[in-house]
């Protein structure tokens, strides 16, 4: 159990667009979301805290204009990189929770900008 | 606020010595504490926890322990071997806070054969 698929596994894209990343947890439902950007040789960075049908709650220093989260249902949290600027560029994590220690992690997403 | 201390940034050892990592977390109110192995480019894998009403939890060669009152645990390895070569991280989960998990900032583990 706990399967969890994240979209897309890469992306490249064109500054200043907008980048979509999916995330569905498959066989559970996720009453919280957290989104996690790791650069390189570095470790998670926690981002945004979701929960189903409410806003979502943003670390200190993450624009949420910026890296917009929808967690429309129990499965199923988006994240969007909006205009996006190579300094967006970074390996994008969701982790679906399962219960209080439940803790999963999509399969991450590698954003280039250029 | 929330802050997970972790060290060494970088552990080298020989085949078949032990290996050890720590780890300090900033609130008390944390509750759960898990480690995880991450390869380059994939996901975090849960390789062992420990919750705070114990105080040692062991798995074949991985153990880890929890001291409550100095807000550290621990990750030790013994008898390591090349494919325990990896990133570790260490983390601490804030009941208090949506239970959002707060991760070290890693260790990378090289195993010497």
């Amino acid at each position: 159990g706990a399967v969890v698929s994240q979209h897309p596994s890469w992306v490249i894209c064109k500054s200043g667009t907008s980048v979509k990343i999916e995330c569905r947890s498959l066989d559970f439902q996720a009453t919280t979301m957290f989104w996690y950007r790791q650069f390189p040789k570095q470790s998670l960075m926690l981002m945004a805290t979701s929960n189903e049908g409410s806003k979502a709650t943003y670390e200190q220093g993450v624009e949420k204009d910026k890296f917009l989260i929808n967690h429309a249902s129990l499965t199923l949290s988006t994240l969007t990189v909006t205009s996006a600027h190579p300094e967006d560029s970074s390996f994008y994590i969701c982790s679906p929770k399962r219960g209080d220690y439940g803790y999963t992690f999509g399969s991450g997403t590698r954003l280039t900008v250029v | 606020g929330e802050n997970v201390e972790q060290h060494p940034s970088t552990l080298s050892v020989q085949e078949g010595d032990s290996a050890v990592i720590k780890c300090t977390y900033s609130d008390s109110a944390s509750n759960y504490f898990p480690w995880y192995k991450q390869e380059l480019g994939k996901r975090p894998q849960l390789i062992i926890d420990i919750r705070s009403n114990v105080g040692e939890k062991k798995d074949q060669r991985i153990a880890v322990t929890l001291n409550k009152t100095a807000k550290h645990f621990s990750l030790h390895i013994t008898e390591t071997q090349p494919e325990d070569s990896a990133v570790y991280f260490c983390a601490a989960s804030y009941y208090n806070q949506g239970g959002k998990l707060i991760f070290g900032q890693g260790t990378e583990l090289s195993v010497k054969p």
